[in-house]
């Protein structure tokens, strides 16, 4: 079952904050996020763990509500480099799959 | 090190051809992922190995598909014959299996079925 990301499309002024949700009907077990640019493949961003903390990266951090089976991505003070198209992954317990959303587009404007 | 490699990088055929796509994943990761990417359907995976074994091949869209893994270190998905439906990225992942199973993608083969 597909993980739903929203919302669709996002866009920002430089130095705004954005948040990009990922909801699962399904228990899970991980929340992986990749960024991807035009043309460019997807890139490891992070990984949540069930009973993990919420993690950091740059201005970029996210969380995983395990009642809710639902992760958030949020952006701090965005910068152009950010722009691109997130996805969320997401792996059930015993099975090594990810399940990827459709994606979130991210334009940041200077 | 190396990340993932891929090859051909772009690949233009006419319907009916066979077309070979090539992954070298990341040396000692023994996971290996096949994804197709387009506008419609977004990111799906196609068939994954695990120690060079598929294990889930639900996502091979029909019998023209196929994927090998002869050893730890080259993958192959092959499609015959083409069609202009196939046309898309295709992108070859790897992963050191465990608990966290981060995947790694190659930089995608861009296949245009004419």
């Amino acid at each position: 079952q597909q993980p739903v990301q929203s919302p669709q499309a996002v866009i920002l002024r430089e130095g705004e904050d954005a948040v990009i949700n990922c909801s699962s009907s399904k228990a899970l077990y991980s929340v992986h996020w990749y960024r991807q640019k035009h043309g460019e493949a997807p890139v490891f961003l992070m990984i949540l763990l069930k009973g993990g903390e919420q993690k950091g990266h740059e201005k970029i951090s996210a969380s995983f509500n395990e009642k809710k089976q639902q992760s958030s991505l949020y952006l701090t003070a965005s910068q152009l480099s950010y722009s691109g198209t997130y996805f969320c992954g997401t792996r059930k317990e015993g099975a090594q799959k990810l399940v990827f959303g459709q994606g979130t587009r991210l334009t940041i404007n200077p | 090190d190396a990340g993932v490699i891929q090859s051909p990088r772009h690949e233009v055929t006419e319907m009916g051809q066979e077309v070979t796509l090539r992954c070298k994943p990341i040396s000692g990761h023994n996971s290996l992922f096949w994804y197709r990417q387009t506008m419609m359907r977004g990111l799906e995976l196609l068939i994954y190995f695990n120690n060079n074994v598929p294990i889930d091949d639900s996502g091979m869209p029909e019998d023209r598909f196929s994927a090998k893994m002869p050893n730890a270190s080259f993958s192959t998905l092959k499609i015959q014959p083409s069609e202009p439906r196939d046309s898309a990225v295709y992108f070859c992942a790897s992963s050191l299996s465990g608990s966290t199973d981060t995947q790694y993608f190659g930089p995608g083969t861009r296949l245009t079925v004419l």
